[in-house]
C-alpha cells in the first residue's frame, strides 16, 4: 500500500520555467491538498479539492494552478517559477468532508524546489 | 481567523528527559486537535488527535489534552529517546466544512544520547 506518492523528489527550475508537481493517492480519498513548507512558517495551503471535480484556493495561491485529474490525482503547476517558490512541497490526502471532524492527513514524501 | 501557535524551538533535551512542547490555538468553532511528526527526509505523520474538550490524544508515550478553557494542546512525553528527534506540528481542522487543517510553524527537537 503506497499511500500518497509524489513525483519528482527533486527539482531545480530556472527563473521562468513552468513544471508539474505530479501527486496520486491509492487510499480512495475524496480529499486531496497541496500545501508548502518553508522555514519557521509551517505548512501553508496552496490548494485543496474537497472532491473530484472540484478545487479551491488555501492560503497562498499566487503563481500556481491545480488539476484535480481523477479521484486518486491531484497536480500542482508552476506556470513560471519564480525563486520565492523555493520550498519544500507536500501533497496530502484525507477522507474529510463536511461530516467528518476528526479524520487525519496523509503526507507524501515531498518534492524539495529550487529556483534560481 | 483560526490559528496554531506553537513554542519556538528548537529544544534540545538529553535522553530520558521529561517533553513538553506548548500549543495554543484560535479558532471560531470547535475544531479537532493534532500533532503530527516529521522525521528527517520524510513528510508529516500523524502522532495523535483528540476531538473534543477533555479529550486526550496518545500514541508512542506521547500524550496531550484539549484544553478548551485555555485553548491549548500541549504535547508531552515522559521520557524522550534519541528516535524521538524530529519536528513536531500541532494542527487543527474541521471547521470550514472541514476541508483544511491548520498547521504551527512546528517545533524541532533533539535528543542527545
Amino acid at each position: 500500500n503506497a499511500g500518497v506518492t509524489q513525483t519528482p523528489k527533486f527539482q531545480v527550475l530556472k527563473t521562468g520555467q513552468s513544471m508539474t508537481l505530479q501527486c496520486a493517492q491509492d487510499m480512495n480519498h475524496n480529499s486531496m491538498y497541496w500545501y508548502r513548507q518553508d522555514p519557521g512558517m509551517g505548512l501553508r495551503l496552496i490548494y485543496y479539492s474537497a472532491s473530484e471535480g472540484t478545487t479551491d484556493k488555501g492560503e497562498v495561491p499566487n503563481g500556481y494552478n491545480v488539476s484535480r485529474l481523477n479521484k486518486r490525482e491531484f497536480s500542482l503547476r508552476l506556470e513560471s517559477a519564480a525563486p520565492s517558490q523555493t520550498s519544500v512541497y507536500f501533497c496530502a490526502s484525507s477522507s474529510s468532508g463536511a461530516l467528518l471532524r476528526n479524520t487525519e492527513a496523509f503526507f507524501g514524501q515531498g518534492t524539495r524546489l529550487t529556483v534560481v | 481567523g483560526n490559528s496554531v501557535t506553537q513554542m519556538e524551538g528548537p529544544v534540545t533535551l538529553s535522553e530520558e528527559a521529561f517533553l513538553t512542547i506548548n500549543c495554543t490555538y484560535t479558532a471560531t468553532g470547535y475544531p479537532s486537535l493534532f500533532w503530527y511528526v516529521q522525521y528527517p527526509g520524510e513528510g508529516l505523520q500523524l502522532l495523535l488527535k483528540a476531538t473534543k474538550a477533555d479529550d486526550k490524544g496518545s500514541n508512542k508515550g506521547f500524550e496531550a489534552t484539549y484544553r478548551k478553557e485555555t485553548t491549548s494542546f500541549h504535547l508531552e512525553k515522559g521520557s524522550v529517546q534519541v528516535s524521538d528527534s524530529a519536528v513536531y506540528f500541532c494542527a487543527l481542522s474541521g471547521l470550514d466544512g472541514g476541508f483544511k487543517t491548520i498547521f504551527g510553524a512546528g517545533t524541532r527537537l533533539f535528543v542527545k544520547a
